[in-house]
C-alpha cells in the first residue's frame, strides 16, 4: 500500500523556470491538498481539490496552479519560479474535504529556486 | 485573524511527561488535530478533538477546551522515538486546517 506519493525527493531549479510536482494517491479520497512549508511557520495551504474536477485557492495560491483530471493526481505547476518558492511541499489527501476526516501526507518535495 | 499559537521547543527527559499547550483564534471551529512529525519527514495523525475533554490513546492524551480556545498534547513515559515536531491544526468553518508553527520536543537520556 503506497499511500501517498510525491515526486521528484528534491529539486534544484533555477529562476523563472517551470516546474511540476507530482502527486498521487492510491487510496480513493476525494479530496487533495498542497501545502508549503518553511522554516517558523506552520503549514501553509496553497491549493485544494474536494473532488475531481474541481480545485480552489488556499491561504498562498499566487505563482502556483494545480488541475485535478483524476481522482488519483493532483499535480503542483510553478509557471515561472522565484527564490521565494524555496521550501519543502507537501501533498495530502482525505476521505473528503467536506468533514473532520484526517488528512494523510505524503513524503514531501525540497525545492530550491536560486 | 486566525491564529494558532504554540511553543517553539521545549526540552523533557526519558521517562518523564511533558505537556504542549495550543491556544487558537479562528473564524469557525470543526474540531482540533495534532500531528507528529519528525525531522524529514512528513507529519502523521496523532488526535482530533471535537468535544471538550480529555481523549486518550496509549501513552498521548489531547484535550481540548472550547470554551478557552485552549488545547493541549500530553506525551507519558517519553521515549527517545518521540523528539520530534508536534503540530497543532484547527478545522475552520470551510473546514481547512489552520496549522500552527509546531513544537520541537527535544527528549534527553
Amino acid at each position: 500500500i503506497a499511500g501517498i506519493t510525491q515526486a521528484p525527493t528534491s529539486q534544484i531549479l533555477a529562476a523563472g523556470r517551470r516546474m511540476t510536482l507530482r502527486c498521487t494517491q492510491d487510496m480513493r479520497h476525494n479530496a487533495m491538498y498542497w501545502y508549503r512549508q518553511d522554516l517558523g511557520l506552520g503549514l501553509r495551504l496553497i491549493h485544494y481539490s474536494n473532488t475531481a474536477g474541481t480545485t480552489g485557492k488556499g491561504e498562498v495560491p499566487d505563482g502556483y496552479s494545480v488541475s485535478r483530471a483524476n481522482t488519483d493526481d493532483f499535480p503542483l505547476t510553478l509557471a515561472s519560479a522565484v527564490p521565494s518558492q524555496t521550501s519543502v511541499y507537501f501533498c495530502a489527501s482525505s476521505v473528503t474535504g467536506s468533514r473532520p476526516d484526517t488528512q494523510y501526507f505524503g513524503p514531501g518535495t525540497r525545492l530550491t529556486v536560486l | 485573524g486566525q491564529n494558532i499559537d504554540q511553543p517553539t521547543e521545549m526540552t523533557a527527559t526519558e521517562g518523564a511527561i511533558v505537556q504542549i499547550n495550543c491556544t487558537y483564534q479562528t473564524s469557525g471551529f470543526n474540531g482540533l488535530f495534532w500531528y507528529q512529525q519528525h525531522a524529514g519527514e512528513a507529519p502523521t495523525f496523532l488526535s482530533y478533538n471535537v468535544l471538550d475533554g480529555l481523549e486518550e490513546k496509549g501513552r498521548f492524551s489531547s484535550f481540548l477546551s472550547r470554551s478557552k480556545g485552549y488545547s493541549y498534547l500530553l506525551l507519558k513515559e517519553l521515549q527517545m522515538k518521540d523528539s520530534a515536531s508536534y503540530l497543532c491544526a484547527v478545522l475552520d468553518s470551510n473546514y481547512q486546517l489552520i496549522w500552527g508553527a509546531g513544537t520541537k520536543l527535544i527528549i534527553k537520556p
